[in-house]
């Protein structure tokens, strides 16, 4: 069964309003978790590393400041798309690494957050 | 730069046949190599694991290492159109640092 729990699946929403996606493991503890975007027929697009009780890393080119990730917990990460906009919308992806489950570097995906904003 | 190297596709191969997805690394320093199956729309679905050079294999599925030529394989033998999917190969390079490659699409035509 599925080890990470990723909701909403599907969300609408207007420009410039906010949306919230959150990401949690099941029966196992991530100290941290992963959010990806992807845009149809593109490859995974890693866009911060969630760590918990700390300031998420973020890669080059992704603004913090519009999507905000919080990693209050071991088992919840949630990503905030601020004041989103028509070109935010892809498909958003969490993950999170279990240290007991095949070799501890083994990655687990949620089922994926389909974003559109209108 | 560490980068994961894959054949886009599409590859198509017909039911029954083995298919063959290729993928190079460039960084040495990985030590653990992934392959995923993605269908459209959805999320990546992990097959095997493999971080000794050699075949490990699972049902239907054999992935391959070779560390010297920084080349991951995963063999498909009885190739079945339920394997349509991008198939993505990723390369662990520390502990927080996961790289994937752009994925092949593979067809598999009854």
């Amino acid at each position: 069964g599925a080890v990470v729990s990723q909701h909403p699946s599907r969300v609408i929403c207007k420009s410039g309003t906010s949306v919230k996606i959150e990401c949690r493991s099941l029966d196992f503890q991530a100290t941290t978790m992963f959010w990806y975007r992807q845009f149809p027929k593109k490859s995974l697009m890693l866009m911060a590393t969630s760590n918990e009780g700390s300031k998420a890393t973020y890669e080059q080119g992704v603004e913090k400041d519009k999507f905000l990730i919080n990693h209050a917990s071991l088992t919840l990460s949630t990503l905030t798309v601020t004041s989103a906009h028509p070109e935010d919308s892809s498909f958003y992806i969490c993950s999170a690494r279990d240290l007991h489950r095949g070799p501890g570097n083994t990655i687990y995906f949620g089922e994926g957050s389909w974003l559109t904003v209108v | 730069q560490k980068e994961v190297e894959q054949n886009s596709g599409p590859l198509s191969v017909p039911e029954g046949a083995i298919a063959s997805l290729n993928c190079t690394y460039s960084d040495r320093g990985s030590q653990s190599f992934f392959w995923y199956r993605q269908y459209s729309g959805k999320s990546p679905e992990l097959i095997m694991f493999i971080y000794s050079n050699g075949d490990k294999e699972d049902g239907r599925f054999t992935a391959q290492l070779n560390k010297a030529s920084q080349y991951v394989s995963l063999l498909i033998r009885d190739s079945q159109p339920s394997d349509s999917a991008t198939y993505l190969c990723a390369a662990w390079y520390n502990n927080n640092d996961m790289r994937f490659g752009a994925g092949t699409r593979l067809t598999v035509k009854p």
